[in-house]
């Protein structure tokens, strides 16, 4: 079965940069972009951008084009996501998911990530 | 970007009630729309794709329709884990975009 394993949550400063992964099974990585998506605390969704696993090609949704990096390992099936410069206002639960070629779909998520910025 | 109005943001229904959802996006969109239904503390999980597909697993009393701009979410016979909050998302052009939510409380 499709599985996206998340790491753990993390307290950072304000100023800090955060890593977190994203680990895939289930399925052949290649096939499927890996997108990361963050959800403030009760507040809806927000794309970040995606990674294509084959190429490692990336597309940044352009509020986040300066400070993130999303980067893949091919050998372990996992998805990198780097956020940079953080504020509070990045707090949030961040979520990596695959997306399916036909129509784009988002049709599986991690448990998701809680990161915290506080100084 | 493509904005996704949804509505509406709550809605109060009873265990065997038929309730609707509806999305409205800003430019035509064709059939690319994905609902998701998301409980506390869980990610999210997806309901109906390509405006009316059903994802494996899914059941049959979830339904999707609508083209175009205008799309519709329906629950049909609600059962007590439905309540949730579901979401609408366009996957028709980057980036990819989501509705507000609507938030499904028992009466």
């Amino acid at each position: 079965q499709v599985q996206l394993e998340q790491s753990g949550a993390e307290v950072k400063k304000p100023g800090a940069s955060v890593k977190v992964s994203c680990k895939t099974s289930g399925y052949i990585f290649i096939a499927s972009y890996l997108s990361w998506v963050r959800q403030a605390p009760g507040q809806g969704f927000e794309w970040m951008g995606w990674v294509n696993p084959e190429s490692g090609d990336t597309v940044y949704a352009q509020k986040f084009q300066d400070r993130v990096i999303m980067t893949r390992e091919r050998s372990t099936s996992t998805a990198y996501m780097e956020l940079t410069s953080l504020t509070s206002d990045d707090t949030a639960i961040y979520y990596c998911a695959k997306v399916t070629p036909l129509y784009t779909v988002t049709d599986y998520w991690g448990q998701g990530t809680l990161v915290t910025v506080s100084s | 970007d493509v904005q996704m109005t949804q509505s509406p943001s709550s809605l109060s229904a009873s265990v065997g009630d038929t309730v609707t959802i509806t999305c409205r996006a800003s430019q035509s969109i064709r059939s690319y729309v994905n609902w998701y239904q998301q409980k506390p503390g869980r990610a999210p999980n997806l309901l109906i794709y390509a405006a009316s597909s059903l994802q494996s697993g899914v059941p049959a009393r979830f339904s999707g329709s609508g083209s175009g701009t205008d799309f519709t979410l329906t629950i049909s016979s609600l059962q007590p884990e439905d309540f949730a909050t579901y979401y609408c998302q366009q996957s028709f052009s980057i980036p990819l975009t989501f509705g507000a939510g609507t938030k499904v409380e028992i009466k």
